[in-house]
């Protein structure tokens, strides 16, 4: 079965400070999907990338998925408390896959 | 509705009580997903509906656990003489065939 490794686990930055979180599969990544998840809530869709070396912008967030596709980043600029939260990967297995395995997630905490 | 609805979204119950958790998914939204979260990991897939047949409940743990979607839309899963370890937060989402998955705030389940 497919597992996502994700670093660091948690990660406190200054706020306007840049910062990189990695999620690594043990698998080729057919599909890699990243989440944003606040406390008592539900997961909130960002990015989902499918080709090797696919890069990804969102206001201040940005999201690849390397040549090998075995591993991915996610990269916040001048980061603010409202980036706060705990941000999951998700891959899927697979052509037609509907079934998303998940990291156990990286918590960020952006001090003022 | 606006989006995926989950009730209760806190449910506090007795070793071996039985329980049923409810989700509605974004209208229209043919593909309906239940997931688990226990703290510190990433959800776990439980069991995937393709309109009113469940596609695959490969996820679900045991025979305790049970979910029905008669009408595919609103989906109810059920767990019967709960233990201690379910306790966790159950997610619903839902989607408009593959890709993104749009989620539920959860329901907790706390098992005493």
């Amino acid at each position: 079965s497919q597992e996502l490794e994700q670093s660091p686990q948690s990660l406190i930055v200054q706020e306007g400070k840049n910062l990189t979180i990695n999620c690594t599969s043990s698998k080729t990544l057919y599909g890699l999907y990243w989440y944003k998840q606040k406390y008592g809530e539900g997961l909130i869709f960002l990015m989902m990338l499918q080709k090797g070396g696919e890069e990804k912008s969102h206001e201040k967030i940005t999201a690849k998925l390397d040549e090998k596709k075995q591993q991915s980043s996610l990269h916040i600029t001048a980061s603010q408390p409202s980036h706060a939260g705990i941000y999951l990967c998700g891959a899927d297995s697979g052509a037609g896959s509907y079934q998303l395995t998940f990291g156990k997630g990286t918590k960020l905490s952006v001090i003022p | 509705g606006a989006g995926v609805s989950q009730t209760p979204s806190n449910k506090v119950t007795e070793k071996g009580k039985y329980v049923e958790l409810r989700c509605d998914p974004i209208s229209g939204h043919t593909a309906l997903y239940w997931y688990r979260q226990s703290l510190g990991q990433g959800p776990e897939f439980l069991i995937y509906f393709q309109g009113t047949g469940a596609a695959d409940d490969s996820g679900l743990p045991n025979d305790r656990f049970f979910a029905v979607r008669p009408e595919g839309s609103v989906s109810t899963l059920k767990i019967q003489r709960t233990e201690r370890g379910d306790s966790a937060v159950y997610l619903c989402a839902s989607s408009q065939g593959l890709g993104e998955l749009f989620f539920g705030e959860g329901s907790r389940l706390t098992v005493l």
